[in-house]
């Protein structure tokens, strides 16, 4: 299981920082990546990024200059930082896990696919 | 605009089959596997077709997915009630930097 948390509210400019907590397996496990995907009001899915517990990692390039992924296998959590937010980043943020076909060192990226996703978090981008 | 086209609406009543279409290009379908998940707003996404055209267990067989070049399209039979959700057709996109893209979604209404 997979379990957003973060704060509602970020002002504008500043960082949306957000965790997801994994349950029920271990974030080190050679057969996934973990990674984050929002959907904003009114619109379709956004694919912000993936990482591996390595630290192997693909981002989306309209994002990536502003995005940071991180996997801390210690608490078996997933982090996104966001920086520079504006209204446009307001959005139902969730993290998933990402298959990859078996082990990924394996597999090439075209294999992996979201396979279990949280139910998300809301983050609204206001002063 | 998404980099994968689908159609904003479908409709169907109970029992109809409906076909959701999505197109890409030579760097996204026509390469790579294509995906397909539901989505019910406050709730979490749901895969239901991986690898163009595999089913995840648990997902009924009412649901099926193919791919042609670079399109691909869901088709749902026995519509139910239930069904009724945005979906979503993505794929991994090896332009730029390798990255993965979803279609702009499909609002299926039942009628």
């Amino acid at each position: 299981q997979l379990q957003e948390s973060g704060p509602g509210l970020v002002k504008p400019s500043e960082t949306l920082s957000l965790k997801c907590s994994v349950s029920g397996g271990s974030i080190s496990s050679g057969s996934y990546y973990w990674g984050w995907i929002r959907r904003p009001p009114g619109k379709g899915l956004e694919w912000i990024g993936i990482m591996y517990h390595s630290g192997t990692s693909y981002y989306n390039p309209s994002l990536k200059s502003r995005v940071t992924i991180s996997v801390g296998t210690s608490k078996n959590q997933i982090s996104l930082d966001l920086r520079s937010v504006s209204a446009a980043d307001t959005a139902v943020y969730f993290c998933a896990r990402v298959y990859c076909g078996g082990d990924c060192s394996l597999y090439f990226y075209h294999f992996y696919y979201m396979d279990v996703w949280g139910n998300g978090t809301t983050v609204t981008v206001s002063s | 605009q998404s980099v994968l086209t689908q159609p904003p609406s479908a409709s169907g009543t109970p029992g109809q089959r409906v076909t959701i279409s999505c197109s890409g290009s030579s760097s996204n379908i026509r390469s790579n596997f294509v995906f397909w998940y539901q989505h019910l707003p406050g709730t979490a996404p749901k895969l239901l077709i991986y690898r163009n055209n595999q089913r995840p267990s648990g997902v009924p067989d009412r649901f099926s997915g193919s791919k042609s070049g670079a399109s691909a399209s869901l088709t749902i039979n026995g519509l139910r009630s239930e069904d009724e959700a945005d979906y979503f057709c993505a794929a991994w996109d090896d332009s730029l930097s390798a990255h993965w893209v979803f279609g702009g979604g499909t609002k299926l209404t039942v009628l």
